[in-house]
């Protein structure tokens, strides 16, 4: 069963601008990860943030992790028409090593 | 690295008849997951197997779901006999208990089902 709720559903942004997803989650976890799909193909993971971190960068990917609210959210900076694609968050369970993957965030970059 | 290899890449087929997905992971992982991805239920984790070892199965829908990982190298979903309501992408990963590598999970590009 899905565990996350990504807000928005869909985002329509043009490029250059900044894209910003959230993901909320119920359960204690060991990490939360994001992960990008293009339509038609597989999943490909993007950034890994530990529950006992609060914000991780990755070029230009910015994530932040607030247990106590049991949220996330990835702001994806000076958006280009490439990244177009659908964002899931994905979190794993204390004591588990399968993920369990929210509804993802379908992101349209306009050029 | 080849990364994780899914076969058939289509599968259409009627139902009733039996259906074998194949995944061959990344060579070295020792980890290797089963999804599920559907319109209307989103990515579902069916069974993970760790050292060949199913670990957790309690996604697998019904009996008609079967898993098996005869080796490090190769894995088959099968489902027997096939429904419609089991048309989905089914994804394959896999990922090993390497430092700061531990959680990443890579995925196959997935098998595109459609039982008719």
């Amino acid at each position: 069963s899905q565990q996350g709720e990504e807000d928005p559903q869909a985002l329509s942004i043009q490029e250059g601008e900044n894209a910003t997803m959230n993901c909320s989650y119920k359960t204690s976890i060991n990490n939360l990860q994001w992960y990008r799909q293009n339509s038609g193909r597989g999943l490909v993971h993007l950034i890994l943030i530990r529950s006992n971190e609060r914000e991780k960068h990755s070029g230009r990917l910015r994530v932040t992790l607030d247990t106590s609210k049991k949220s996330s959210s990835l702001l994806i900076t000076a958006s280009r028409a490439a990244d177009t694609a659908s964002y899931f968050c994905a979190t794993m369970d204390t004591g588990r090593r399968a993920l369990t993957f929210g509804s993802g965030t379908r992101l349209q970059v306009q050029p | 690295d080849a990364g994780v290899i899914q076969s058939p890449r289509h599968e259409v087929t009627e139902m009733g008849q039996e259906v074998t997905l194949r995944c061959k992971p990344i060579s070295g992982h020792n980890s290797l997951f089963w999804y599920r991805q559907t319109m209307m239920r989103g990515l579902e984790l069916l069974i993970y197997f760790n050292n060949n070892v199913p670990i957790d199965d309690s996604g697998m829908p019904e009996d008609r779901f079967s898993a098996k990982m005869p080796n490090a190298s190769f894995s088959t979903l099968k489902i027997q006999p096939s429904e419609p309501r089991d048309s989905a992408v089914y994804f394959c990963a896999s990922n090993t208990a390497r430092p700061k590598r531990f959680y990443e999970q890579y995925f196959g590009p997935g098998t595109r089902l459609t039982v008719t």
